[in-house]
């Protein structure tokens, strides 16, 4: 069946550095893949979408990059900030049917000052 | 206020009884979804709602029922709470545009249901 891998240890860095998160999948390939950040006892929150065509896709400090061969994403985060330190969710989809959504487990990053 | 708001935050319940969860989404947003989170899971579906009157079960609907009459609305009933539907339960919404589904979902901040 179809996965979702992310990094189950706890991401720790020092503020103004680049955090790297990694999300592999197993099998087909998705048609876009998408990450999220959730906070302890709050809902998860859209971040960014990468579709299959696309190689990166950036958002101010955020930048995700897709690699089909590899199965794999990154997610990176410049210049970090203890206000980062959350939980990031990675999410495989399948073209126009987000009811078919995989979710990994999500890495947690904590960002010390 | 604009957005997804979902009730009870936290409910604790016994088995046997029934709950319902509320949804309310003031965007208009076509699709609803219901998810649980459990520690060791990812997010799953339970059920999801492409529109008003049309409903589908997802990955875990067992034991779960959901109706949509109104486009803002999506409750979730439990009709015969088990210990094992102990979980954070999240609803979101997303839009579509021009007939094509988005993907990005938006979530409401979760119930918090425990069933003694």
């Amino acid at each position: 069946s179809q996965k979702i891998e992310q990094n189950s240890e706890a991401l720790n860095i020092q503020e103004g550095k680049t955090a790297t998160l990694t999300c592999n999948y197993t099998n087909y390939s998705p048609a876009y893949l998408q990450w999220y950040r959730q906070d302890p006892g709050r809902g998860p929150v859209f971040l960014l979408l990468i579709r299959e065509n696309e190689k990166e896709k950036r958002k101010e400090r955020l930048k995700v990059t897709f690699d089909t061969t590899l199965k794999q994403s990154l997610f990176h985060i410049t210049a970090s900030q203890p206000a980062d330190s959350a939980t990031y969710l990675c999410v495989w989809g399948y073209a126009g049917n987000n009811r078919k959504l995989i979710w990994g487990l999500g890495t947690s990053l904590a960002v010390n000052p | 206020d604009a957005g997804i708001t979902q009730s009870p935050r936290y409910k604790i319940t016994e088995t046997g009884r029934q709950v319902t969860l509320m949804c309310h989404q003031t965007w208009s947003h076509s699709y609803m979804f219901w998810y649980r989170q459990d520690l060791g899971h990812g997010l799953r579906l339970i059920y999801y709602s492409a529109a008003a009157d049309i409903t589908d079960k997802g990955e875990v609907p067992d034991g779960y029922v959901v109706s949509r009459s109104k486009t803002e609305n999506f409750p979730l009933t439990l009709e015969s709470a088990t210990r094992s539907q102990t979980s954070v339960y999240f609803c979101a919404s997303s839009p579509q545009t021009g007939g094509v589904n988005t993907g990005e979902l938006f979530f409401g901040e979760g119930s918090r249901l425990t069933v003694l």
